[in-house]
């Protein structure tokens, strides 16, 4: 069975400091990453995705990623976190191939509420 | 441009009614998802369209669940009798197709129907 880890429920950090949003999967084979942001009644937004190569990804609003796959996790970072970054963080696998078309479906976290203080 | 819309925003039905979700999607998206999330917890995968063609509709929890996108665009979410279980928010997203195999692309979410079943 595919799943996906969000070991912290919420993340406290000040303005300014780096912020670390940590994510681990167990899937079969090899998968494609994704982090989403959600803020309040709203969808998910995406930020950033890995799928091959240089294992640091950018994206969005200036956030990065980090694939390692000898620890099969995809940590969210931020060298400087603001207040406006406050929401809530999902991280989402897919897979590259699968029986049937399960490999089209998103796995998702169950979330990390990230707290930005002034 | 136009998002990935979703109707009503808001939906709150009795115990036993019938109730059907609208979903919009990107112009031009030919794949459809609709995810469940719980409350506190990340989103649940229902079931996958490609165009007209619903082809995987492993997570629908019942058969009281049912999807359709007759035309290869919209799409409706009609749950029938529901019970208290299937409070949640509701949400559809879509993603461009650029091929058979195309799990690597990010999927784009409606801002999602909260239904509250009493």
């Amino acid at each position: 069975a595919q799943s996906v880890a969000q070991p912290e429920d919420q993340v406290n950090v000040a303005e300014g400091n780096p912020l670390t949003v940590k994510c681990t999967y167990s899937v079969s084979g090899n998968p494609y990453l994704f982090w989403y942001v959600q803020y309040p009644n709203r969808g998910l937004q995406f930020l950033l995705k890995y799928i091959t190569g240089d294992n640091l990804v950018k994206g969005s609003y200036g956030f990065e990623a980090e694939f390692n796959k000898s620890q099969t996790s995809f940590h969210l970072k931020k060298p400087s976190a603001l207040v406006s970054d406050s929401a809530l963080y999902f991280c989402a696998v897919s897979l590259k191939v699968g029986a049937g078309y399960n490999f089209n479906k998103f796995y998702f976290g169950s979330g990390t509420k990230l707290n930005v203080k002034p | 441009g136009a998002g990935v819309s979703q109707s009503p925003r808001y939906k709150v039905a009795k115990r036993g009614q019938d109730v059907a979700l609208r979903c919009d999607p990107i112009s031009g998206h030919v794949s459809l998802f609709w995810y469940q999330q719980a409350l506190g917890q990340g989103p649940e995968f229902l079931t996958y369209f490609q165009n007209e063609a619903q082809l995987d509709k492993s997570g629908l929890p019942s058969d009281r669940f049912f999807a359709e996108r007759p035309e290869g665009s919209v799409s409706t979410l009609k749950i029938q009798r529901t019970q208290q279980e299937d409070s949640a928010v509701y949400l559809c997203a879509s993603r461009r197709t650029s091929g058979v195999v195309d799990s690597y692309n990010e999927q784009f979410f409606g801002p999602g129907t909260r239904l509250t079943v009493l």
